[in-house]
Parts: C-alpha cells; sequence; structure tokens
C-alpha cells in the first residue's frame, strides 16, 4: 500500500506570498488530519476531516489558513498571506473509520517562509 | 487546560539496556494512548496502542502501561539496540473518544549507544 503522500518536501518562499500544501490520504481512509511541528510548541493539530467534511478547524491559528477536502483522495491548506512565524514542518495524516484507529503520517512538507 | 508532559531531556542509554520513557497528563481523562515513533525528517509511525481499561500491552520488544490514577503510561524497550534511536511520541484520544482526534506530547529523544 502506498503511504499519505505530502507535496512538496520543501518549500521556501518570501512572506506574503500564498503556499499551498497537498496530501494525498491513504485509500480507504476516511478521516484526514493536518498538523504543525515547531521546536517549541510540538505537533499541533490544525484542522481534521471525516469523510471529507471539516469536523474541527479550532486549531488554524487564523484566518490566513485555510483547508479543503474537495474528494477522498485529495486535500489541501494553504497560507494567503505567510508570515515568517509560519516556518515549521506540516504533516498529513489519515486514518481509517473506528476512534482508535491508528494515524498514518506522511513525510511532512518543511516550509521556510523568508 | 489539558496537558501533556513527556521527558524534555534526551534518554542516554547503553545497548541491551531497558529504556523507559514517562508520559504524564493532567485535567483529563482520556479513552485511551498511543505511542508513536519518530525518525528525523519523517512523520510519526505508531506503535502500540493501550486503552483506558487495560493495564498493559507488549508488542516484541515494547510494553506500555497506562494507570489512569496516576495519569501516566510508560513506555519500554527491552534489549534496546541502536536502530532504536529515535524520538518517541505519546498522544492522548479526547474524552469522548468517537472523534479520532489525537493530542500529542512534545516527545522524548532516546539515544542508544553501541
Amino acid at each position: 500500500d502506498a503511504g499519505v503522500i505530502q507535496s512538496p518536501r520543501h518549500e521556501v518562499t518570501e512572506m506574503g506570498q500564498e503556499v499551498t500544501l497537498r496530501c494525498k490520504p491513504i485509500s480507504g481512509h476516511n478521516s484526514l488530519f493536518w498538523y504543525r511541528q515547531t521546536m517549541m510548541r510540538g505537533l499541533e493539530l490544525l484542522i481534521y476531516f471525516n469523510n471529507n467534511v471539516p469536523i474541527d478547524d479550532s486549531g488554524m491559528p487564523e484566518d490566513r489558513f485555510s483547508a479543503k477536502m474537495p474528494n477522498a483522495s485529495f486535500s489541501t491548506l494553504k497560507i494567503q498571506p505567510s508570515e515568517p512565524r509560519d516556518s515549521a514542518v506540516y504533516f498529513c495524516a489519515s486514518k481509517r473509520q473506528g476512534d482508535s484507529q491508528p494515524q498514518h503520517f506522511g513525510d511532512g512538507t518543511r516550509l521556510s517562509i523568508l | 487546560s489539558q496537558k501533556i508532559e513527556q521527558n524534555s531531556e534526551a534518554l542516554n542509554i547503553q545497548e541491551g539496556k531497558t529504556a523507559t520513557l514517562t508520559c504524564n497528563y493532567t485535567n483529563y481523562s482520556p479513552a485511551y494512548l498511543q505511542w508513536y515513533r519518530q525518525d528525523p525528517g519523517r512523520g510519526p509511525v505508531f506503535l502500540l496502542l493501550i486503552r483506558e481499561n487495560e493495564k498493559e500491552k507488549r508488542k516484541e520488544r515494547l510494553k506500555v502501561t497506562f494507570d489512569t490514577t496516576l495519569k501516566q503510561s510508560l513506555f519500554h524497550i527491552t534489549a534496546s539496540q541502536p536502530a532504536d534511536s529515535a524520538t518517541y511520541l505519546c498522544a492522548l484520544s479526547s474524552e469522548s473518544s468517537n472523534t479520532g482526534k489525537l493530542i500529542f506530547g512534545q516527545g522524548t529523544t532516546l539515544q542508544v549507544k553501541p
């Protein structure tokens, strides 16, 4: 089975630019999660979807962040405009139906905003 | 507020010894707890799950305990090997366990020396 696929793996851009991160979950998984990881704050949940519907976006830091899941095999996390403090590693994870099913993570996008 | 604490200091042990990592939490009662391993530049990988009504779970050289009175989980790696060197994250479910949502600790870095 292919794992969770994220792109790009690395992104360097200047502040003020729009950034779009992409995620392809594992086929058959119906929940998708976006996380941000920094040394200071660890792994923080930003938003998650069940069956393509956003369920909890309380972790989204501000209106500059938005996420979509137009179908079961694709999700995007967009930052517009980007700021240096958004620099972090962003992970996408997916899981099967069932509350205690493990989450399967992609290898992340390392984002640097200059 | 809900809080999860893992040893922030790196744990250095000699090959062949047992590594013990600690996860403490406050101000809520999770339905289950999961442990993940993270290697540099990679996403977390699921290792074990233990439910609130289970005291102990084992998988090969790994053992997890869950004490809901002490609000603590211990993660043991017996006969440790240099290949076990990584960061280990504990993750707790929300109290309403049907969301699949997890709250992650900051992680403890384990270094096993040959």
